[in-house]
């Protein structure tokens, strides 16, 4: 069973908020990634981090950020929230490893900007 | 060409029968393969691995690969209602072990 946890579950704020939205894991999982999915759409790839101190941008054009600090901790910001950012936001961990081990999934940020 | 093509359905399926989704990729060096199962408004939930050619097995689950060929698929026998969602496969390519390439997904309806 994955531990994977994020907050809030959702979230309903004004345009030009900062946002902070939360990940953790407690599997010890050295990869982490972040994802944005509209309903019905599929996953695009925004942040991921394959260690402390390192992070890079996924193929979606993100106006976020994340930072890794902890191994356990992975969250992502956004700086002004705008409406283009309502979407649902999930945070992935997997194990390092030398084949790909799978990515499991927190159950997500649902945002709503206004 | 997308990296890895599944069909949008959706597909139906009486309860009971096997449901047959499927999933190509495009890159054949690909190594690692995996399906999820997600239901409206919820995040993906991990079904099954699968690294190497053949079928793999777990309950009424088998996942089948064929690396020759470039697609993976999944069976799922005694189809119940319960297992109505859209099904996510993921292929991670050779070109950067970062990457988990997701499919579209399959929406499934096991209808009663």
């Amino acid at each position: 069973e994955a531990d994977i946890y994020q907050t809030p579950r959702y979230l309903v704020i004004g345009t030009g908020k900062k946002i902070t939205l939360e990940c953790s894991q407690t599997m010890g999982h050295d990869k982490m990634y972040w994802y944005q999915q509209d309903p019905g759409m599929e996953l695009h790839l925004i942040h991921y981090s394959y260690g402390v101190n390192s992070t890079e941008k996924g193929d979606l054009s993100s106006e976020s950020t994340v930072s890794r600090i902890r191994t356990e901790h992975f969250p992502l910001t956004l700086e002004s929230a705008r409406p283009s950012h309502t979407s649902q936001y999930l945070c992935a961990s997997s194990e390092a490893g030398g084949r790909n081990q799978p990515q499991h999934f927190g159950d997500g940020t649902r945002l709503s900007i206004l | 060409q997308k990296e890895v093509e599944q069909n949008s359905g959706p597909l139906s399926v009486p309860e009971g029968a096997i449901a047959s989704l499927n999933c190509t990729y495009s890159d054949r060096g690909s190594q690692s393969f995996f399906w999820y199962r997600q239901y409206s408004g919820k995040s993906p939930e991990l079904i099954m691995s699968i690294y190497s050619n053949g079928d793999k097995e777990d309950g009424r689950f088998t996942a089948q690969l064929n690396k020759a060929s470039q697609y993976v698929s999944l069976l799922i026998r005694d189809s119940q209602p319960s297992d109505s969602a859209t099904y996510l496969c993921a292929v991670v390519p050779a070109s950067g072990t970062y990457k988990y390439i997701f499919g579209t997904g399959t929406r499934l309806k096991v209808l009663a």
